[in-house]
C-alpha cells in the first residue's frame, strides 16, 4: 500500500505571496492532519479534516487554510507569506480514531525569502 | 490546552538502555503515543498507551501513569540507527485526529 504522499517537496516563495501544498493520504484514510515544524517551535498542529470537514484547529492565523476532497486528499494554503513561514510542513494520516497511530508523509520544505 | 514536557536532549551509549520522561496537562485524557523523527525524515509512529502501565514492543517499550500526569519511553539495547528525536503526543482534542507535541528529545548514542 502506498504511503502518504506529499507535493512539492521543496517550495521557495517571495514575502507577501500564497503557496498551496497537496497531501494524498494512504488508500482509506480519511482523516487527514496537517502540522508545522520549526526548530524553534517544534512539531504545531494546524488542522485535522475528516470527510471534509475541519474538526479542529491549532494556534494559527488565519492566513492557514485547508480543505479536503471527497477522495481525501487535503490541500492547505498559506496567504501573504512571512518569513517566519519557512518551515517544514507535514501532513498525516489516519483511519477514523486512529488518533495514536498517524502515518506521516515526507513533508514539503518551505522557503520564504 | 494540551502541553508535554520532555527533555530536550539525552546522551547513551550503544548497547546501554535510556529512558525519555514526558509529562503532560491535557483538558481531558486520551492516551500518550511516542514518535521517532530521524534527521530528514518524517516522524514514524512508535507505541502508544491508553491505560496505565507497560507496554513492549520488541526494543522499544512505553509507561504511562495517569495519576501523575507521566510517561516515558525506554529503549533497551542501544543501536547507532537509534541516534534521532523522540517525541510524545496527545490528541489535540475537539473529537479529532490531530495531534499535540512535545517539543522532542534528541538522542545522541556514543560509540
Amino acid at each position: 500500500k502506498a504511503g502518504v504522499t506529499q507535493t512539492p517537496r521543496y517550495l521557495i516563495k517571495t514575502r507577501g505571496q500564497q503557496v498551496t501544498l497537496s497531501c494524498s493520504p494512504i488508500s482509506g484514510h480519511r482523516s487527514v492532519s496537517w502540522y508545522q515544524q520549526t526548530p524553534g517551535q517544534g512539531l504545531q498542529f494546524l488542522f485535522e479534516y475528516f470527510s471534509e470537514t475541519q474538526r479542529n484547529k491549532g494556534n494559527f492565523p488565519g492566513r492557514f487554510s485547508g480543505r479536503q476532497f471527497s477522495n481525501s486528499r487535503s490541500e492547505m494554503n498559506v496567504s501573504t507569506l512571512e518569513l517566519g513561514d519557512s518551515a517544514l510542513y507535514l501532513c498525516a494520516s489516519s483511519l477514523e480514531g486512529g488518533r495514536y497511530e498517524q502515518y506521516f508523509g515526507p513533508g514539503t520544505r518551505l522557503t520564504v525569502t | 490546552g494540551q502541553s508535554l514536557e520532555q527533555p530536550s536532549e539525552v546522551t547513551a551509549v550503544e548497547g546501554a538502555i535510556v529512558q525519555i520522561n514526558c509529562t503532560y496537562q491535557t483538558s481531558g485524557f486520551y492516551g500518550l503515543s511516542w514518535y521517532q523523527q530521524h534527521d530528514g525524515g518524517a516522524p514514524t509512529f512508535l507505541s502508544y498507551n491508553g491505560l496505565d502501565g507497560l507496554e513492549e514492543t520488541g526494543r522499544f517499550s512505553s509507561f504511562l501513569s495517569r495519576s501523575d500526569s507521566y510517561g516515558y519511553l525506554l529503549l533497551q539495547e542501544l543501536q547507532m540507527k537509534d541516534s534521532a528525536s523522540y517525541f510524545c503526543a496527545v490528541p489535540s482534542g475537539g473529537g479529532a485526529d490531530g495531534l499535540t507535541f512535545g517539543k522532542g528529545t534528541h538522542l545522541i548514542i556514543q560509540p
